[in-house]
């Protein structure tokens, strides 16, 4: 099944302790891209990445690290996660830039 | 770069009444239009996109929209809601530019009243 994982789903941590959320896909799409979603905001694009080694900021990169060593793979890395990052954050993937995008099931984080 | 607006954070129908939410764009360069739909506690889903070629596009559920260049909007209509139509959707804008000019709207939360 064609689909696009995140881990972990739910999570709750601290101010400043280092978290990664993993992102995984399984249609051999080139194209990969973070989100953040938050109340009448929409979905704001954190980074993507348009193929392995590749990797750009989006409109709310700050705090936030990518990479992209794999095709399949694209973690997002919260090196001193603040209280406001706290959102719903969701992985993304499609061929090419602008054809449908598979979303992941979200992931919840709470930074306290 | 380009933006998306959609009139209405919330919209409420009864049950079997006609569906319309609203999106309006701003792009510099012809777009490309999707429509996603947000159940609760989930991913969004593709519900329809406009590319090239026709400008009324019909999607899954019923769904359909009209790209009007004229008036850079497209909107969503469905002519009979039902109940499992209650969900968020967004309406988003891509253009060839690159990664970054792929921009949602703000969403707009569709209740059915029975």
């Amino acid at each position: 099944e064609a689909q696009v994982t995140q881990n972990p789903r739910y999570l709750i941590t601290v101010t400043g302790k280092k978290l990664t959320v993993t992102c995984s896909q399984n249609m051999n799409h080139e194209y990969m891209s973070w989100y953040r979603q938050d109340p009448g905001l929409g979905l704001r694009q954190i980074y993507y990445s348009m193929n392995v080694e590749v990797t750009d900021k989006g409109d709310v990169p700050e705090g936030y690290k990518v990479s992209r060593k794999e095709k399949r793979n694209f973690p997002l890395i919260l090196e001193s996660p603040s209280p406001n990052q706290t959102s719903l954050y969701f992985c993304a993937s499609s061929s090419t830039v602008n054809t449908e995008a598979f979303f992941g099931q979200g992931t919840r984080l709470t930074v306290v | 770069a380009q933006s998306v607006t959609q009139l209405g954070s919330h919209v409420s129908v009864s049950e079997g009444a006609l569906v319309l939410l609203r999106c309006n764009y701003s792009s510099s360069v012809p777009p490309y239009l999707f429509w996603y739909v947000q159940y609760p506690n989930q991913g969004l889903q593709l519900l329809l996109k406009y590319t090239t070629g026709a400008t009324l596009v019909k999607g899954i559920n019923g769904f359909e929209a009209e790209f009007k260049k004229s008036e850079t909007s497209f909107h969503l209509t469905k002519p009979s809601a039902h109940m499992s139509d209650a969900a968020e959707y967004f309406c988003a804008v891509g253009t060839e530019s690159g990664g970054q000019n792929f921009v949602f709207g703000p969403g707009t939360r569709l209740s059915v009243l029975p």
